[in-house]
């Protein structure tokens, strides 16, 4: 079955440490998103990608870059991790068309900066 | 710009029984899609159900339907038959037609809570 699995679940992370946040998809999707959630809010889109080697900027992207080396890989990368940045990350993929749900969500990564 | 509101923060609704939740959208593109998603205690998001907007008939999929009034730029979310099982956060989102690559713009969520 189609999916989108990111890695880690969770991680506790350093003030001022990198971070990386890996996601991959077997939909064979060309569109990529990172989302924001913080608690009690709505998703926000920090940055996405519709081409392996290239990225775009969401709504959000101070803070955080984003890589897609391949079709089916996208990270999120905090080069210099702040505690602001505690929140649950989640990717997504999806692709244009008809049909239903054209977008599928990761189970998302639970992120903690101390 | 794209906005989504969903102005109820949590809803309270006895098993069995009807619940609607509210979502107002704004948008400056004459095409788009809209969709309501589940997001369950484990944090997993859940598609429900999706209205295009040149679809004058409302959507319906099993206990799930919506109430589109395209004038009012309002898609509700109808559940009927309520279960335990459907307490959960639901997110009303869109999308529009010539803006696909920026994906999805949410609503901050409507939390429901079913009681026996």
């Amino acid at each position: 079955e189609a999916a989108v699995t990111q890695s880690p679940r969770s991680k506790v992370a350093v003030t001022g440490g990198k971070v990386t946040l890996s996601c991959h998809q077997t939909n064979n999707h060309d569109y990529m998103y990172w989302y924001r959630q913080d608690t009690g809010h709505g998703l926000r889109l920090i940055h996405y990608s519709y081409v392996a080697d290239s990225t775009e900027k969401g709504d959000i992207p101070d803070g955080y870059k984003a890589s897609r080396p391949s079709q089916e890989n996208f990270s999120l990368i905090l080069e210099l991790a702040s505690l602001s940045q505690t929140a649950v990350y989640f990717c997504a993929s999806s692709d244009p068309g008809p049909g239903d749900s054209d977008y599928t969500f990761g189970s998302g990564t639970r992120l903690l900066v101390i | 710009a794209q906005k989504v509101t969903q102005t109820q923060t949590s809803i309270s609704v006895m098993e069995k029984t009807t619940v609607t939740m509210d979502c107002v959208y704004e948008t400056q593109d004459s095409s788009y899609f809209l969709f309501w998603y589940k997001q369950t205690a484990s944090g997993e998001i859940v598609f429900l159900i999706r209205q295009d907007s040149y679809k004058k008939e409302n959507a319906t999929v099993g206990h799930y339907s919506l109430n589109f009034q395209k004038p009012k730029s309002s898609i509700g979310l109808i559940i009927t038959a309520t279960q335990i099982e459907d307490s959960a956060v639901y997110f009303c989102a869109m999308r529009e037609r010539n803006n696909y690559a920026q994906g999805l713009t949410f609503g901050l969520g409507t939390r429901v809570s079913v009681f026996p």
